[in-house]
């Protein structure tokens, strides 16, 4: 089965400081990979995906993550956080062999962004 | 298109008592899904469906049914509400098929559920 880890439940940081998520998945085979965000008060969307090609993936409102396989991570980063990044962030992951989109969540990551 | 819309947004229950909540989608979307969302958990899946007519268990279906009669509607019953059924529920919906990419989900509002 399919498993999602974060290991960071909560992060605080400065306005201009940089950010780096973890997030571990555990399965064999070839698998998608999501970020997807939750801004205070609204639902989900989707930040940014990896299915192929190259392991560094650009999103939307300058978030990237790199693929790394041999790790089992996907992780995501972001040079210079803005306080309107102050959100809860989810990694997930679907294995195409089963559903294109059945989608796995991990438990999440809070940040919050002093001003 | 109003994408994925959700009722109720709220909803408190007594213990014991069943209700539906309703999802439906105009993006002629063939995979809906249900999750619900509590703190420190993350999303978990409920249950899904890949079409009308085919529905399948998630990580954590007990305590609920669905069915999937139409394209648009994928209601979420619960039969017997109990306090650990408290949770926020969302409803997402993306297309189905061996594309490439994966398939991004498309979310509702979402449905705060209290049982007391």
């Amino acid at each position: 089965a399919q498993s999602v880890s974060q290991h960071n439940h909560h992060v605080i940081l400065s306005e201009a400081a940089s950010l780096e998520l973890g997030c571990n998945y555990s399965y064999g085979g070839t698998v998608n990979l999501f970020w997807y965000v939750q801004y205070p008060g609204q639902h989900l969307q989707l930040l940014l995906k990896y299915f192929s090609g190259d392991p560094l993936v650009k999103g939307i409102k300058g978030f990237e993550a790199e693929f790394i396989k041999s790790k089992f991570s996907f992780n995501l980063r972001k040079p210079s956080v803005q306080w309107s990044d102050t959100a809860e962030y989810f990694c997930a992951v679907n294995a195409p062999d089963s559903s294109a989109s059945k989608i796995i969540f991990g438990s999440g990551t809070r940040l919050s962004i002093r001003p | 298109n109003a994408g994925v819309t959700q009722t109720p947004k709220f909803q408190v229950l007594k213990t014991g008592q069943s209700m539906t909540l309703q999802c439906a989608q105009d993006m002629n979307h063939e995979y809906m899904s249900w999750y619900r969302q509590d703190p420190g958990m993350g999303l978990r899946l409920i249950h899904y469906s890949v079409g009308a007519g085919i529905t399948d268990q998630g990580e954590v279906p007990n305590g609920y049914n669905v069915s999937r009669s139409t394209t648009e509607d994928f209601p979420l019953r619960l039969l017997s509400a109990a306090p650990s059924q408290t949770s926020v529920y969302f409803c997402a919906s993306s297309t189905e098929g061996l594309l490439l990419g994966g398939n991004e989900q498309f979310f509702g509002p979402g449905t705060r559920l209290t049982v007391l």
